[in-house]
């Protein structure tokens, strides 16, 4: 079946420091590809997404590039700040949202 | 714009009781999608409702039920309810013409003892 795999954490970085959390997926076919972030007491909040190979999704600072060589989708951010400490997912969809699969999640703490 | 919106917060329930949870959609999204989060995982997949039918489901058993009424409000019904349904149940509702666009609500966290 569908899956998303995701570096386990938690991340801790310090404010201003190269964030990357690593996603790769196993799916027959070519999913859409998406990053959830989660805010404390809050739901899941689209950070962004790429749609098919090679796209790059872009939102607030942060980017992942849809590898279908590798089967990854990466995010990115040049310069994390104590604002970004959250949960993040990865994951999955081949349709109208039907079957989102997500990744366990990747709790980033950022100290100032 | 109102965004989803989901009730109760929080609810205490004990084993072999049912519960039903609500959502309410955000203005002019038509699919609402049910997903549950246990402690520490990610969200997984109940079921998605679209103009008042199921338009898929996941690995849940028959007691996970739902209904969207006209409003495209809806609701997630567990009955027979056991410890490990203890978890976040996060609603997400979408507009069928924005491709994939899920807009989540808070949550209800569901306690069973």
């Amino acid at each position: 079946g569908n899956s998303v795999t995701q570096m386990e954490g938690p991340v801790t970085l310090s404010e201003e420091a190269f964030l990357t959390i690593n996603c790769t997926y196993t799916a027959t076919g070519y999913p859409s590809l998406f990053w959830y972030v989660q805010y404390p007491g809050e739901g899941l909040q689209l950070l962004l997404k790429a749609t098919k190979a090679d796209d790059k999704g872009s939102n607030k600072g942060f980017e992942a590039t849809y590898r279908k060589e590798t089967t990854s989708f990466h995010l990115e951010k040049g310069s994390v700040q104590v604002s970004d400490s959250a949960v993040y997912f990865c994951a999955l969809t081949f349709n109208y949202g039907q079957n989102f699969v997500f990744g366990p999640g990747t709790r980033l703490s950022v100290l100032p | 714009e109102t965004g989803v919106t989901q009730s109760p917060t929080h609810l205490i329930k004990t084993r072999g009781q049912q519960v039903t949870l609500r959502c309410s959609s955000q203005s002019g999204h038509n699919t609402v999608s049910w997903y549950q989060q246990a402690l520490g995982q990610g969200p997984q997949f109940i079921f998605q409702y679209y103009r008042e039918e199921e338009n898929g489901r996941g690995n849940f058993p028959p007691r996970f039920s739902g209904l969207q009424f006209p409003n495209y409000s809806s609701e997630l019904n567990v009955n027979a309810l056991e410890l490990d349904d203890s978890a976040l149940y996060l609603c997400a509702t979408s507009d069928s013409r924005s491709y994939n666009e899920q807009f989540f609500g808070p949550g209800t966290r569901l306690t069973v003892l």
